[in-house]
């Protein structure tokens, strides 16, 4: 238990839906961010929020949108997308701009596997 | 072009027995991380490196900072099957995101 915590844990969906991943942490932390994790691919860093300001955005397509209403709440709101999209989906969240960039010890929740058809 | 460079990719070994996974690159890093991930989680910080040539021990996890501060590894001494999982590097942009390598794969079995 990290401290993180990601719902669903598992999400099926067709091209044409809306669905929404969801992210909470329950450390404190300043930052949040989400990854993507595909086979055979390092760890893709999507978006970061610093005290709910978007500081990246790693050039995601935009059927991506994510949204920080609080420090402790990260949510990926996804829309007509890909097969190749399918992959596990990975929030994070570290003390933040506090400290020196980079410093951070980032946690990560579970995941969320997603499934695009 | 891959920033972290993480060999081997998998691994399969048998219980006792010792590994040694790497982290390469041609940058030079301020610190460096590993972490593992089993299977249906999230990665969990093992440890953080930050001097050249730095060694840290975690039971039976050995890690080491390259004295150039571009690579680093980890040596596992007497492997148990509670090690199996991908054992990630990651090391910090200029912001506060992380960069990792693909992972070694790590299978133990009993």
């Amino acid at each position: 238990e990290t401290g993180v915590t990601q719902t669903p844990r598992h999400l099926v969906m067709g091209m044409t839906n809306k669905k929404s991943l969801k992210c909470e942490q329950h450390l404190g932390h300043n930052a949040m961010y989400w990854y993507k994790q595909s086979a055979k691919k390092p760890l893709e860093l999507m978006f970061v929020y610093n005290f709910k300001e978007q500081t990246e955005n790693n050039s995601v397509p935009s059927r991506f949108s994510p949204e920080c209403p609080n420090s402790s709440h990260l949510f990926l709101h996804l829309h007509t997308l890909q097969p190749e999209d399918s992959a596990l989906y990975l929030c994070a969240s570290s003390q933040g701009s506090s400290g020196e960039p980079g410093a951070d010890t980032q946690y990560f929740g579970p995941g969320t596997r997603l499934t695009v058809l | 072009t891959q920033l972290l460079e993480q060999s081997p990719q998998f691994l399969s070994i048998q219980e006792g027995e010792n590994l040694t996974v790497y982290c390469n690159s041609s940058s030079v890093f301020s610190s460096l991380q590993w972490y593992r991930q089993e299977p249906g989680e999230g990665p969990v910080l093992l440890v953080t490196v930050v001097t050249g040539g730095e060694v840290k021990k975690l039971k039976r996890l050995t890690f080491q900072f390259g004295d150039a501060r571009k690579d680093s590894s980890l040596h596992i001494t007497a492997a148990q099957p509670g090690d199996t999982g991908l054992y990630l590097c990651a090391v910090s942009n200029s912001g506060y995101a992380l960069n990792f390598g693909k992972g070694t794969s790590l299978l133990v079995t009993p």
